[in-house]
């Protein structure tokens, strides 16, 4: 089964608020996770990484936190805008994995 | 920089048809292959990965077969649809197994 899961499937949150997308993962051996973003009718889109020897990594407008004590990833998004409606998913690997291994995803609705 | 390319976009194919799916890569050489399918609202199951020309592996027992004649090329395939191949296909490449995956616009089949 997956060992990659999100706590919430939907998310709606109001223009211009800072939305948190959880992500819980079981394999303690984990060391690279990614967040793509995946609108409607498209492919997946790489947002951010971030390696085990790190606890956060920042982009345009993204955190990602990763808390390897409780096994957790979070992607926090800055000033939410219509625009980052999507489908956000989280990805784990670990060495001896090879590939990646993908949650279910959680829909951000963005309310203007 | 790199592109991925699938075609076609969308196809509607009657059961026991055959199916043929391409994928290229463009800017970049000795990818990760990747196909992957997607049913409405979930997430991305791992049909096949090929690390090179010839090489492919396979996740899961299914109808589906995968080829690589190309460094760059990828190909799905099928000799007989069945209504459970409906879904959405999707191909990615990749520097090495642990490395972000990259993804196509993917294809939208629909099997009836």
């Amino acid at each position: 089964g997956e060992s990659v899961g999100l706590h919430l499937p939907t998310l709606s949150v109001q223009e211009g608020d800072n939305s948190i997308i959880n992500c819980a993962y079981s394999n303690s051996a984990s060391d690279y996770f990614i967040w793509y973003k995946q609108e409607s009718g498209k492919g997946p889109q790489f947002i951010i990484d971030i390696r085990s020897n790190m606890d956060k990594r920042q982009g345009q407008r993204v955190t990602v936190l990763l808390n390897k004590t409780v096994k957790h990833l979070s992607l926090q998004i800055a000033a939410t805008q219509p625009g980052d409606s999507a489908v956000y998913f989280c990805a784990e690997n670990w060495t001896s994995q090879g590939n990646l291994i993908f949650g279910k995803g959680t829909k951000l609705s963005v309310k203007p | 920089s790199q592109t991925i390319h699938q075609w076609p976009a969308t196809l509607v194919q009657p059961v026991g048809s055959p199916l043929s799916l391409e994928c290229t890569v463009e800017g970049t050489s000795n990818p990760n292959l990747y196909w992957y399918r997607q049913a409405a609202g979930r997430g991305l199951q791992l049909l096949f990965y090929s690390v090179g020309i010839g090489q492919i592996s396979s996740e899961v027992p299914q109808n589906l077969s995968a080829s690589r004649p190309q460094d760059r090329q990828f190909i799905l395939s099928s000799k007989k649809l069945l209504l459970s191949d409906s879904g959405f296909y999707l191909c990615a490449w990749s520097t090495g197994v642990q490395e972000t995956q990259y993804f196509g616009p993917g294809t939208r089949l629909l099997v009836l």
